[in-house]
């Protein structure tokens, strides 16, 4: 099992660009977030999906959107970056009705606007 | 609001020794709570839970204390190790699916 897996690992863009973030996991979980870190603050909740087909915002949503269309896979969106959406970006995954929130992660993806 | 905090944002120990590192959480009615492992390059990695109607659970060289009345969680590393070296995050869930996680705390282990 490869877990979970980002695409891709680095990127900058410039101010106004879009681009798309996918996540995938290989272990069948109904759940996947999306968070971003950054210094002192932890990890924030931007979006999250209990399910193919459904997806619904989390504690910091302003300017991303995301989709799941298909189980294994959840795409986060910015469809006009902004300086302020430098970030580490993570996604994590676990499974409903396990009896633990554990929640598995990728190894991030590092966003630079400018 | 909710929240989870850090006491210390930064702790230095000795390899060999014991590690203890604090959390504070304001929600009472979070049931479960989760510490996190994250290494420099890394996603956070899951150490150890426990449940709101524990008071303390034990892993591998790591013990983890709950106390509801003060709403206090601490994780206890034995024997502390180079490797233990990473930032960890404790985290509350309130049994749905969103998990609050505080700022971290970052471990240095000295040879």
């Amino acid at each position: 099992n490869a877990g979970v897996t980002q695409t891709p690992k680095f990127r900058v863009l410039k101010t106004g660009q879009s681009m798309t973030l996918l996540c995938a996991q290989d272990m069948n979980h109904e759940y996947m977030y999306w968070y971003r870190q950054d210094p002192g603050m932890g990890l924030r909740l931007i979006h999250y999906s209990v399910g193919e087909g459904t997806t619904a915002k989390g504690e910091v949503p302003d300017g991303y959107n995301v989709s799941r269309l298909k189980k294994q896979n959840f795409l986060l969106g910015l469809e006009s970056a902004a300086p302020s959406q430098t970030s580490v970006y993570f996604c994590a995954s676990n499974p409903y009705g396990a009896g633990s929130y554990e929640q598995y992660f990728g190894p991030g993806t590092r966003l630079t606007v400018t | 609001g909710e929240s989870v905090g850090l006491h210390l944002p930064t702790l230095s120990v000795q390899e060999g020794d014991n590690s203890i590192i604090n959390c504070a959480y304001s929600n009472s009615a979070s049931d479960y709570f989760i510490w996190y492992k994250q290494e420099s390059g890394k996603g956070p990695q899951f150490i150890i839970d426990i449940r709101s109607n524990m008071d303390k659970r034990q892993g591998q060289r790591v013990t983890v204390l709950l106390n509801k009345t003060v709403k206090h969680l601490s994780l206890q590393i034995a024997a502390t190790q180079p490797g233990d070296s990473a930032v960890y995050y404790c985290a509350e869930n309130t049994g749905g699916f969103k998990t609050i996680f505080g700022a971290g705390t970052r471990l240095f282990v000295k040879a």
